[in-house]
């Protein structure tokens, strides 16, 4: 069984651009959420795709949003690149939308310049 | 808002020490429960969960949490710790409501250091 995985490891980037994270999700998942883990804290919930469409989001800006594809992988897509956006982004998968476990990625670690 | 506090952000103990890590949150519904543990160099994995029935919980490698509804808490125990304990150990909960989705609730953590 694959866990799930996350590219790249790391990514340096300066204000004001955008960038991709990318995510597949263990075999048999069909939901992914990304969170955002910044220096020091707990992982914060940005939103979560099920079945390509998102599917709850939290207190994040219009600029963070994603893509889930057939297969159930899934992009996290961050525009206008602010210093605070440096942190860990994790992406975690599960087999259902509500309560199921959520299986956590190893992370993409966003430096912004 | 809906919020997970753990009490302790850094633990140091000695091998064979007992262990607990407080963990409170705020949501008056139904949670599902939960301690994620990050060793250095790893990603976050599962050390146990609590969705329903007995509130006693055993997860891996020997750690426990006690579900007390009334307190809103969700306590990690270990009897005895290891040196390969030492990680940081995060609570998160899943406030369950008609939105349907997935959301966990993390809080800040705690970095458990354990002495040979």
């Amino acid at each position: 069984e694959t866990g799930v995985t996350q590219s790249p490891t790391h990514l340096i980037k300066t204000r004001g651009q955008q960038v991709t994270l990318r995510c597949s999700s263990q075999s048999g998942h069909n939901t992914v959420s990304w969170y955002q883990q910044a220096l020091g804290q707990g992982p914060q919930f940005i939103f979560q795709y099920y079945r390509e469409e998102e599917n709850g989001r939290g207190n994040f800006p219009p600029r963070f949003s994603g893509l889930q594809f057939p297969n159930y992988s899934s992009e996290l897509n961050v525009n206008a690149l602010e210093l605070d956006d440096s942190a860990l982004y994790l992406c975690a998968s599960s087999s259902g939308r509500a309560q199921e476990t959520q299986y956590f990625g190893p992370g993409t670690r966003l430096l912004v310049l | 808002a809906q919020s997970v506090s753990q009490h302790n952000h850094h633990v140091i103990l000695s091998e064979a020490a007992s262990l607990e890590l407080g963990c409170n949150y705020s949501y008056g519904g139904t949670v599902n429960l939960f301690w994620y543990v990050q060793y250095p160099g790893q990603h976050l994995q599962l050390l146990l969960k609590y969705f329903s029935g007995d509130p006693l919980v055993k997860g891996i490698k020997g750690f426990e949490a006690e579900f007390i509804k009334s307190k809103f808490s969700f306590n990690l125990r270990k009897p005895s710790v290891q040196w390969s304990d030492t990680a940081e150990y995060f609570c998160a909960v899943n406030p369950l409501f008609s939105g349907g989705y997935n959301k966990l609730i993390f809080g800040a953590g705690t970095r458990l250091a354990v002495h040979p």
